[in-house]
Parts: structure tokens; sequence; C-alpha cells
């Protein structure tokens, strides 16, 4: 069975604190999206990582890759109330026909407190 | 124009009624998608046009009828529904950018089905 896992599924953390969310996945994969929601608003891309090795930033976040792991992280360093979200990772695994399916994590709530 | 937009924003409709959503977007993407979101749940891909065919149908319910009538629109036609359709509805589309796929999210329809 094809899943994607991320924990935590909730943080809740202080302003100026480091942390990290993991997304771990079942299969093999060489694309690997993280997305952002913020409450009843849509998905916003963040990253898309496409190789072993891969690490993307923007501002205090930053995405990683290890697909021999199958494990992708998004650390966010001194943390600031706005980037409080739910965070999504999604991978389109290599087997699947279609490039357009992607398998989604549950979610990780962000909440950072001033 | 870098965005998908969607209308309505909100739709309240009985179980009787028949309406339709509606997602434009003029990036010359090739590709687009309906999505539902339930609270606190990742997107559950429904449908996925591919140069104005039905490429992908996630065994919706024929309450949905999706109509993509050319490249820059997308509809999504609601008839009879259910109470545990009420979600956000989402439209995203994607273009082949480097070997991948990287999908762009509407601002979402919330229906609520009374």
């Amino acid at each position: 069975e094809l899943k994607v896992e991320q924990n935590p599924l909730f943080l809740s953390m202080q302003e100026e604190k480091n942390y990290t969310i993991y997304c771990n996945y079942s299969t093999t994969s060489d694309r690997l999206y993280w997305y952002r929601q913020d409450p009843g608003k849509s998905l916003e891309s963040l990253f898309v990582l496409l190789s072993n090795g891969a690490v993307k930033q923007e501002g205090r976040l930053m995405a990683s890759l290890d697909t021999k792991a199958r494990l992708s992280t998004l650390h966010i360093t001194a943390a600031v109330h706005d980037l409080s979200a739910t965070y999504f990772c999604a991978v389109r695994p290599n087997a699947m026909d279609s490039n357009y399916q992607l398998i989604w994590g549950a979610g990780t709530k962000l909440i950072i407190k001033p | 124009d870098t965005e998908v937009t969607q209308t309505p924003k909100h739709l309240v409709m009985g179980m009787t009624n028949k309406k339709s959503l509606k997602c434009e977007q003029h990036m010359g993407h090739r590709a687009m998608y309906w999505y539902k979101q339930k609270a606190k749940k990742p997107p559950e891909l429904m449908f996925v046009y591919s140069y104005e065919k039905l490429s992908i149908n996630e065994s919706v319910p024929s309450r949905f009828s999706p109509e993509c009538p050319n490249s820059s629109l997308l509809n999504l036609h609601l008839h009879a529904l259910q109470p545990e359709d009420s979600a956000l509805y989402l439209c995203a589309s994607s273009h082949r950018t480097g070997g991948y796929y990287e999908q762009y999210f509407g601002p979402g329809t919330r229906l609520t089905v009374t």
C-alpha cells in the first residue's frame, strides 16, 4: 500500500525556536512536494524536491529529500507567528503511471505562539 | 496571469438542487484537477483533465459531473448531493516543468449541502 506519513500531526511551539516536520513514504519516488495551507484557505506550493540530497530554502523554511531513506524533512528556523499553518507533503510514486496523481500526507498543523 | 480562480467562493444547496462550480486559469496549463477536501484532512483527487480529455476519475459518484469546455475552463456540475458532500472543493492546474508537474491551486469553493 502506498503511504505517506507525516509527523508530528500537531505541533505547538514558541517563536524563535527551531523544529522539524518529517515526511516518510513507503514507495520509491523522486518527486516530493511540500504545500502550506492556512485555515479555510487554499494550498500554496512551497517546495518541489526532485532528487536525492535535494535541499531547498525559502526564508525560515528549509526542505530536504533523502530518497534512499524515503524521507523528507521541513525544517523551521527561528519560527515566527506568520508560519502558523498546516503543512502537507505529497509524493508522486515512481511506479504510478500517471504524472498527475499524488499521495498526500495527513498534514502537520503548526501553531506558533508569540 | 499566474493564478487559478474559482467561483463561487461559497455555495449552499439543497439535496434536490443542481448547481455548478467553475474554475479558470490562463497560465496555459494543459492539466486541470478537481479535489475535495474535508476539514483537517488532505485533499482527495476527484478528476483530472489532460488536454481537455478526462484522464482520471477516482471512482467519484455520478452526482458529480466534470466538464472541460476548453483548455482554460473546468466545471463541476452538482446534482442530488448528500450532506456528506459538504466540503471545500479545490481546483488546480499544472504544467510540465523539467520532468515534474507542479500543481497550482485555486482558492476553493466552500460547499454546504442542506
